[in-house]
């Protein structure tokens, strides 16, 4: 089964400074899907990146980009200007020949 | 009009009671999916369906059951409501396509509360 694991459960950051968010996943599968999705106080769930397994170029959208890293099965999320309201809960996600399976999240706080 | 609608969005209920949560899209796709979250342990999911036809249990759906009423909606009851079954209720839907295929969209949410 596959897992996905996000170890600090926390973390804080300066406006306008870069924070990286750590995920590593646990998988036999080739293909699949990673994805950081973003849940702010509204609680809705809102994705923020997506990444191939397939495809070499880590993504970017806008201020926020992926390392990617397939053979030691990590998949990091770097925040560039962090601006106040990037304050929310992120989750990694995992994709695959089956079910998307969520890490357990990490709260992001942003200080003025 | 959001793509994914729950209703309702917060609810109070009683050891006992059948509860039912509801989900409607108009994003026109044919998956479905019902997901819990809890503090702490991310969300896990209870039941999908991939079409109106088809309903699989997910990691976690016990004490739940599901109804695919059309391609459209999808709805969540909990029989007999215990309070372990307090959370947050999820409902996302995907495109059909190929095996690992695109991401899911999330409805808004329902925060359930069983005294």
């Amino acid at each position: 089964a596959q897992t996905v694991t996000q170890s600090q459960p926390e973390m804080s950051v300066q406006e306008a400074e870069t924070v990286t968010l750590s995920c590593t996943y646990d998988t036999s599968e080739s293909d699949y899907y990673l994805f950081w999705y973003k849940q702010p106080p509204s609680r809705q769930m809102i994705l923020v990146i997506r990444q191939e397994a397939y495809k070499q170029q880590n993504a970017t959208e806008n201020r926020f980009s992926v390392n990617f890293q397939k053979a030691a099965k990590s998949f990091s999320l770097k925040i560039s200007d962090s601006q106040l309201g990037d304050a929310a809960m992120y989750f990694c996600a995992y994709k695959g020949y089956s079910k998307l399976t969520f890490g357990k999240g990490i709260t992001l706080s942003v200080r003025p | 009009d959001a793509d994914v609608t729950q209703t309702p969005r917060n609810r109070i209920t009683k050891t006992g009671k059948r509860i039912m949560l509801e989900c409607s899209q108009t994003k026109g796709h044919d998956r479905m999916y019902w997901y819990r979250q809890d503090p702490g342990l991310g969300l896990r999911l209870i039941y999908y369906s991939f079409d109106v036809k088809d309903i699989n249990k997910g990691e976690i759906s016990d004490g739940y059951s599901v109804s695919r009423q059309a391609q459209a909606k999808f709805s969540l009851s909990l029989e007999s409501a215990i309070p372990n079954q307090t959370a947050l209720y999820f409902c996302a839907t995907s495109e059909q396509g190929l095996a690992g295929g695109p991401e899911q969209f999330f409805g808004p949410g329902t925060r359930l509360t069983v005294l």
